[in-house]
């Protein structure tokens, strides 16, 4: 177990309609990134939050927005969304600070849009 | 950007070693080496992370030569439940720390 929890683990949403994932960093950790992984494809990178601001966006659209609490857990919402963003959400948390940074997985959540 | 290459697939049987080797031509001076396991529908798991030479934890081995350009992935004695997709990732150098993930490496471990 890493830690890193993230809710709900899975949802069934209709096209046009919100979502929003949530994710709960492990101890001690300070970033959040949040990835999605198509089935049979390996997790593509969305953003990462530090010290509550993004910190890095991968080629996705910006109906893709995020948050980061003092906390440091995070939120990644999804407006308008589409079929394509069936997928499973994957949100990762390290420690920024050490010049070799591991980013530790939580279980992930299925979102299916219909 | 560091990317990877790494076989689609592999199998092998309960008990062998199994090697799974990585290149990355185009590593940075300052990138890390990481494997993740990864069961379906299920978050990555570290494995195992190193810059150079040789890392050895509880889990596997990684050897990586000295122009680090390839790295190779060992599992001793591999049991059933090491089936699983195995990625190796290179840091992005950016600033981003984003993790890029090819395809992986699909391990069947027959009995």
């Amino acid at each position: 177990e890493t830690g890193v929890t993230q809710s709900p683990t899975h949802l069934i949403k209709t096209r046009g309609q919100q979502v929003t994932l949530r994710c709960s960093s492990q101890s001690g950790h300070n970033t959040v990134s949040w990835y999605q992984q198509a089935l049979g494809q390996g997790p593509q990178f969305i953003f990462q939050y530090y010290r509550e601001e993004e910190n890095g966006r991968g080629n996705f659209p910006p109906r893709f927005s995020g948050l980061q609490f003092p906390n440091y857990s995070s939120e990644l919402n999804v407006n308008a969304l589409e079929l394509d963003d069936s997928a499973l959400y994957l949100c990762a948390s390290s420690f920024r600070g050490e010049s070799q940074e591991t980013q530790y997985f939580g279980p992930g959540t299925r979102l299916l849009v219909l | 950007l560091a990317k990877t290459t790494q076989p689609i697939s592999m199998d092998s049987y309960e008990g062998q070693e199994v090697n799974i080797t990585c290149s990355h031509n185009n590593i940075a001076t300052n990138d890390y080496i990481t494997w993740y396991q990864q069961f379906p529908s299920q978050g990555p798991r570290f494995i195992i992370q190193g810059y150079k030479t040789k890392v050895t934890n509880e889990v596997a081995s990684l050897f990586i030569p000295a122009d680090r350009k390839s790295s190779t992935l060992s599992l001793p004695r591999v049991s059933l439940s090491d089936t699983a997709v195995y990625y190796c990732l290179v840091y992005l150098d950016t600033g981003r720390r984003a993790l890029t993930f090819g395809s992986g490496t699909r391990l069947q471990v027959q009995p």
